[in-house]
């Protein structure tokens, strides 16, 4: 597709259900973030993938999240046993190589965990 | 203290008023400098990217100085359709991986 594309769009948890939320980056993109946006508050960074490698996941704020991206493409980032401060919008973000640009953004999965 | 600052606002400007915001850095160290523009609900949209000898885009006009650590977004004339929370956005450290610390972000409201 033309553009980072990510699904769900929306996705409401139970407390303690798992979530998984996918990301597909613009065709032939080398990098990949992840970013978690509060209510109110500016991007916060997760994680970065350069291909299929994980080089930074220095944001993550706790084991229960993991993300991965088996195949340099795809990727996707699992929340385990959610909590209600896991509610946020999950922004996935590409770009051609790391360098020093700045990226396009997907349209966000807006969790709410209940 | 914050490795990005901004002013939240919001800033209420009436149409065709000259706006200024300013956003502050720690890291000395960060070597690019970005202004994204988000609307509610929306994702942020590279708005411009902010070099050393300042730049201009339309109504836009991107500084930055070094010195002080901050980086400042300009609009003038600004119309009803600028209005949108502006996120300052620098590189962490020396990092060419392309991770970005963002700022809170700035609300401004332009009215008629």
């Amino acid at each position: 597709g033309a553009g980072v594309s990510q699904s769900p769009r929306y996705k409401v948890a139970k407390r303690g259900q798992d979530v998984a939320l996918r990301c597909d980056p613009i065709s032939g993109h080398v990098s990949l973030f992840w970013y978690q946006q509060a209510l109110g508050q500016g991007p916060e960074f997760l994680t970065y993938f350069q291909n299929e490698a994980q080089l930074d996941k220095s944001g993550l704020p706790s084991d229960r999240f993991f993300a991965e991206r088996p195949e340099g493409s795809v990727s996707t980032l699992k929340i385990q046993r959610t909590q209600q401060e896991d509610s946020a919008v999950y922004l996935c973000a590409s770009s051609r190589t790391g360098g020093s640009g700045g990226y396009t953004f997907g349209s966000g999965t807006r969790l709410t965990v209940v | 203290r914050k490795e990005v600052e901004q002013d939240p606002g919001p800033f209420n400007v009436p149409e065709g008023a000259t706006v200024a915001f300013n956003c502050t850095y720690s890291n000395s160290a960060s070597q690019s400098f970005f202004w994204y523009r988000q609307d509610c609900r929306k994702e942020p949209k590279l708005l411009m990217s902010v070099y050393s000898s300042g730049n201009e885009d339309g109504r836009f006009t991107a500084q930055l100085n070094r010195a002080s650590q901050y980086i400042s977004l300009l609009i003038r004339d600004s119309k009803l359709s600028d209005s949108a929370t502006y996120l300052c956005a620098v590189t962490h450290g020396s990092s060419n991986t392309g991770k970005l610390i963002f700022g809170q972000g700035t609300t401004l409201q332009v009215k008629p």
